[in-house]
Order: C-alpha cells, then sequence, then structure tokens
C-alpha cells in the first residue's frame, strides 16, 4: 500500500461547480496534511494545511479530515479555469520531525 | 524579497559529468531538502536538512550528495553515478518540518 494515494484524474468539471479532489494515507498516526497546487512546468505553491479532524475554509477553498478513515479531501467552490493544474496532498508521516511524504497528485481541468 | 531562490533554471549535463544546483533561502528556515519530479509522478525526497553541518538521505539519495554548511544554503550534486538524471529538480525550505514552502526549481537535462 502506498503511504499517500491519489486518484491520478484527470478530473474535468465544469466552470462554477465544485471540484472534490481526495486523498488517503497509510500511517495512522499521522499529523499534519498539506495540499498544494502545481501548474503545468512550476513548482508546488501550498494552498492549505490542516491538522485536525473537521473542515477548513479558505475563500474558495475547503479542506476536509477524517483521522479515522484516514482521509483528507479538499473542495473547491465556483471551480475557474485558473485553478487546472496538478493538486498534490502530502503528509508527515507520524508524530512529526520528519519529511512530508506526497502523493502523486491529481490533475484537474476545469471546463469553460 | 523573501524567498527560496534556485539556479539555474535550466541545467544540461553530459555523460559522467557532475553538476551542482544551488539552493538559497532568506526565510530563516531551519530545514532544507530536495526532491526530484519526474513527467506525470509525485515528489521523491533525496535528502533533507534540519540543521547546518547535519543532513539525512531521503528515499532516493543514490547519486546524489548534499552539503550544509550554512543555513541558508543547500546546494544538491548530481553525479555521474546518478544514471538517469533527468527530471526536475525542487528544493524546499520550513521552520523545523512543518509547512514547506517550495523554490522555482530546475530543470536537469543529459545531453
Amino acid at each position: 500500500q502506498k503511504e499517500v494515494e491519489q486518484n491520478s484524474g484527470p478530473l474535468s468539471v465544469p466552470e462554477g461547480a465544485i471540484a472534490s479532489l481526495n486523498c488517503t494515507y497509510s500511517d495512522r498516526g499521522s499529523q499534519s496534511f498539506f495540499w498544494y497546487r502545481q501548474y503545468s512546468g512550476k513548482s508546488p505553491e501550498l494552498i492549505m494545511f490542516i491538522y485536525s479532524n473537521g473542515d477548513k475554509e479558505d475563500g474558495r477553498f475547503t479542506a476536509q479530515l477524517n483521522k479515522a478513515s484516514q482521509y483528507v479531501s479538499l473542495l473547491i467552490r465556483d471551480s475557474q479555469p485558473s485553478d487546472s493544474a496538478t493538486y498534490l496532498c502530502a503528509v508527515i508521516r507520524g508524530s512529526g520531525n520528519t519529511p512530508l511524504v506526497f502523493g502523486k497528485g491529481t490533475r484537474l481541468s476545469v471546463i469553460a | 524579497d523573501g524567498g527560496i531562490t534556485q539556479s539555474p533554471k535550466y541545467l544540461f549535463r553530459k555523460e559522467g559529468q557532475n553538476v551542482t544546483l544551488s539552493c538559497e533561502q532568506n526565510l530563516n528556515h531551519d530545514a532544507m531538502y530536495w526532491y526530484r519530479q519526474d513527467p506525470g509522478q509525485g515528489l521523491r525526497l533525496i535528502y533533507y536538512s534540519q540543521i547546518v553541518n547535519d543532513f539525512q538521505k531521503g528515499d532516493i539519495a543514490e547519486g546524489y550528495s548534499v552539503s550544509r554548511e550554512k543555513k541558508e544554503s543547500f546546494p544538491l550534486t548530481v553525479t555521474s553515478a546518478q544514471k538517469n538524471p533527468t527530471a526536475f529538480y525542487l528544493c524546499a525550505s520550513s521552520y523545523s518540518t512543518d509547512t514547506q514552502y517550495f523554490g522555482p526549481g530546475t530543470r536537469l537535462t543529459v545531453l
């Protein structure tokens, strides 16, 4: 089982819809979870981080964490063509003091 | 301007040649990292350093070497022992091992 798994996509949604990106992780002791956006040919940029169970909202983005199910998701409301990118889920294993482990990313395409 | 810089943006290596990729940060971050990204793949950790003069191997350290003589700098050398070095190389930094911020990357191609 891979440590951090994401559906590679592409996930296609129409402009204005909600895009839902999912990520599962294998280390039950993981404490910190991150979402990065990566445009083609560019480096990843941080969108959100979440540490506690539940939802965390920042503008059009909502991160959801369910530690019991070892599941973290990212919702993008009112999707725009500029949101088209690859979204990387990353996890700090165990109790911390270790580097991030990244999933392979989900490619999102927002259709105008 | 605060941030992470990487140079060069593009680098070409001949067979049997060692090359060094630069990474500098002025964010006063303690930890620095090197990742490799191949097309359609996620990021794989090469080396990381949590403090000056100390570093640890990541998942794919073979054929690479690093140094951490200054807090601000974490250069990566791709040696001739690395048989398939063509990739996008990303440097990142963070306070301890929390949220990482990435530099713009170096694209290395073997001729």
